[in-house]
């Protein structure tokens, strides 16, 4: 049984540029929430995508935007790449019970912008 | 919004010793989850404790829930250098499976 997968692994991009990441949820799971983890902080909430539509939102610009495919697959693009956006990039997938599920973390896609 | 903190944000330890971190969030929390990452890792889910006042253990690790469901901790007694990573807390946002993190303690773990 798979894990949380993501893809690519590793990333470059320069200033201005767009990016799509790829995550593929456990098997099971319906709910894909994505965060952003700076060096040495907690990981940061983005977006929660359920039934192929963006269900909640964290503090993240117009700039980062999310979808979920029928197999519930889904993807982050980040549009006009900042320097600051580079960060480790996780999908977290869980089944939709309730607050609090646990999230099933993917290992992550490192964005660096130059 | 909700906010988690953690202290302390860095500790070193002689292997052998014990270890503790503290979480507070802003809210009172529905249930309180522990991650482990380690270095160049991604979070690993530990335990999720939902009661007031739970108490668990896992091997040399004990998490404990406060009373308010506001506060928690993590001790692991008689550190070994596979304990080596970072751990957070994470309590959920109210509605959906989100979580917000605290900023995590870094613990290090000298032979």
């Amino acid at each position: 049984d798979a894990g949380v997968t993501q893809s690519p692994t590793h990333l470059i991009k320069t200033r201005g540029q767009q990016v799509t990441l790829r995550c593929s949820p456990k098997s099971g799971h319906d709910t894909v929430s994505w965060y952003q983890q700076a060096l040495g902080q907690g990981p940061q909430f983005i977006f929660q995508y359920y039934e192929e539509e963006e269900r909640q939102r964290g503090n993240f610009p117009d700039r980062f935007s999310g979808h979920q495919f029928p197999n519930y697959s889904s993807e982050l693009n980040v549009n006009a790449l900042l320097l600051g956006d580079s960060a480790l990039y996780l999908c977290a997938s869980s089944q939709t019970r309730g607050a609090g599920d646990t999230q099933y973390f993917g290992p992550g896609t490192r964005l660096t912008v130059l | 919004g909700q906010q988690v903190m953690q202290i302390p944000q860095y500790q070193h330890v002689q292997e052998g010793e014990d270890f503790t971190t503290y979480c507070n969030s802003s809210t009172t929390l529905s249930n309180i989850q522990w991650y482990k990452q380690r270095p160049g890792g991604h979070p690993v889910f530990l335990i999720q404790l939902v009661k007031s006042g739970e108490v668990k253990k896992q091997k040399r690790l004990t998490f404990q829930f406060g009373e308010a469901k506001k506060n928690s901790s993590l001790h692991i007694t008689a550190t070994q250098t596979t304990d080596v990573g970072t751990y957070f807390c994470a309590g959920p946002d109210s509605g959906y499976s989100t979580l917000t993190f605290g900023k995590g303690t870094m613990l290090l773990v000298s032979p």
